[in-house]
């Protein structure tokens, strides 16, 4: 069926460190994979996304890497800061031709001073 | 920017009382999306809708639930007998169109239902 693993749940870390966040999804025809940061009581804001052509994608802090052949797909966030502090959503296009977005369990990311 | 609005941000309402939540997709978008969130949990698809039809449902999409687009500025999700677990947070979505190089859906900032 159409799914997406996300890992961790919760991931603390040092302002300053680096924080990647990893998914899978399910099936090999998926071809977009957009990166949601939501805020507490917000919407779902995009971040980045990567098409299944292209294995790396970055914008200065945060890159997003995808293996295809794994069917994994990864988000990177370098120099950490308390802003970043927030829940991630990992999404996944699945072939249907609408544009149906499936979304991962959420990481929330603390980010501490 | 072009945004995607929802009203009300906050609704609250009876078990077993009809609820209609309403959302202004951007003005030059073709797709449509209705989401939720219950508290603490992922976004979940419910429904996409394209010309002015169905295109795809979810399992939580019940008879309860349905959608239309009254005019050519509104997408709307009524439910039509609130039960407790229906409470969530809604977040209408929209597409400029599908296929490559076009895939992202805008979101917005979504209604807040809480069922009493």
């Amino acid at each position: 069926g159409e799914n997406v693993e996300q890992h961790p749940s919760t991931l603390s870390v040092q302002e300053g460190d680096s924080a990647v966040i990893k998914c899978t999804y399910s099936d090999s025809a998926s071809n977009y994979f957009p990166w949601y940061k939501q805020e507490l009581g917000k919407r779902p804001q995009l971040i980045i996304d990567i098409r299944s052509n292209v294995g790396e994608k970055k914008d200065q802090r945060i890159a997003v890497t995808l293996n295809k052949t794994a069917k994994h797909f990864s988000l990177h966030i370098t120099e950490t800061q308390p802003e970043d502090s927030a829940v991630y959503f990992c999404a996944a296009i699945f072939p249907g031709g609408y544009n149906k977005l499936i979304f991962g369990a959420g990481t929330r990311l603390a980010v501490h001073p | 920017e072009p945004e995607v609005t929802q009203t009300p941000s906050h609704q609250v309402t009876q078990m077993g009382q009809e609820v209609i939540l309403r959302c202004v997709p951007i003005s030059n978008h073709l797709y449509f999306y209705w989401y939720r969130q219950i508290l603490g949990q992922k976004v979940e698809f419910l429904v996409s809708f394209y010309n002015n039809e169905i295109s795809e449902k979810s399992e939580i999409f019940d008879d309860q639930f349905s959608v239309e687009r009254p005019d050519g500025s509104n997408f709307t999700l009524k439910i039509r007998s609130t039960k407790l677990e229906d409470s969530a947070m809604y977040f209408c979505a929209s597409s400029d169109r599908t296929g490559t190089g076009n895939e992202k859906l805008f979101f917005g900032s979504g209604t807040q239902l809480s069922v009493l």
